[in-house]
């Protein structure tokens, strides 16, 4: 099983301030196969990043990610109050689909 | 608008069974790998189950494997999750998920999500 390891586990940023959220693997990963993921309370996640650096519908651009092999970063250029939520990264390579544990961006 | 709309979950005795379904709309949902989520109280997202388009493809986690049973009905534009030997640790909100490519296996990221149903395993 590929483990997802995030950190920080808790960051703590004020709005306008640039966020990076990172992601390593136990092993290589193919970027094809790793996401972002954004979950608000009482929400379903909410798909930010594809193929490791791919924008899904939607979302704005101070949203970016980059990233390969066993190191991947989610970038959120400037906090939007919009923006604190919890954040989680997935790998598709192989079964099972692990999730990270995920990094809650809170206010400072 | 595209969109997932989850049911079947509920109040369960542990060693017990639920169904729970998902009906897509407004998208060509035969044409899509789907995905089962679930969340745990407190905890964080565990991917469940993936099936492929045309079923040919299907993968469980390993907390599930042999108890579960993903399967579709693309004539419907039905998903569905059998879940048999329910245990207190299965309990939580399960999400279907739609994936963000076309015609791809495994999963690439999912960008539609339904609303979450809640199962309960309790005596």
């Amino acid at each position: 099983e590929i483990v997802l390891t995030q950190s920080p586990g808790t960051l703590s940023l004020s709005p306008g301030e640039r966020a990076t959220l990172s992601c390593r693997a136990s092993q290589s990963l193919s970027r094809t196969y790793f996401a972002w993921y954004q979950q608000k309370p009482g929400q379903a996640p909410r798909l930010l990043i594809y193929g490791a650096s791919n924008r899904a519908t939607g979302i704005p651009d101070r949203f970016s990610g980059s990233g390969s092999g066993t190191d991947f970063t989610l970038t959120i250029s400037r906090l939007e109050p919009e923006d604190f939520a919890v954040y989680y990264c997935q790998q598709y390579v192989s079964s099972p689909y692990t999730f990270g544990q995920g990094t809650n961006l809170e206010i400072k | 608008e595209v969109q997932l709309v989850e049911s079947g979950g509920g109040l369960v005795k542990p060693g017990g069974s639920l169904r729970l379904s998902c009906v897509g709309s407004d998208f060509i949902f035969s044409s899509y790998t789907m995905t089962w989520v679930r969340q745990t109280p407190g905890k964080g997202l565990e991917w469940v189950s993936s099936i492929s388009s045309g079923s040919t493809y299907i993968s469980y986690a390993d907390s599930v494997k042999g108890r579960f049973t993903i399967s579709r009905e693309n004539s419907k534009n039905s998903l569905f999750l059998q879940m048999d030997s329910l245990r207190a640790e299965d309990t939580g909100v399960y999400y279907c998920a739609r994936d963000v490519e076309l015609q791809v296996w495994p999963t690439h990221g999912m960008d539609v999500w339904g609303q979450g149903t809640t199962v309960s395993v309790s005596s």
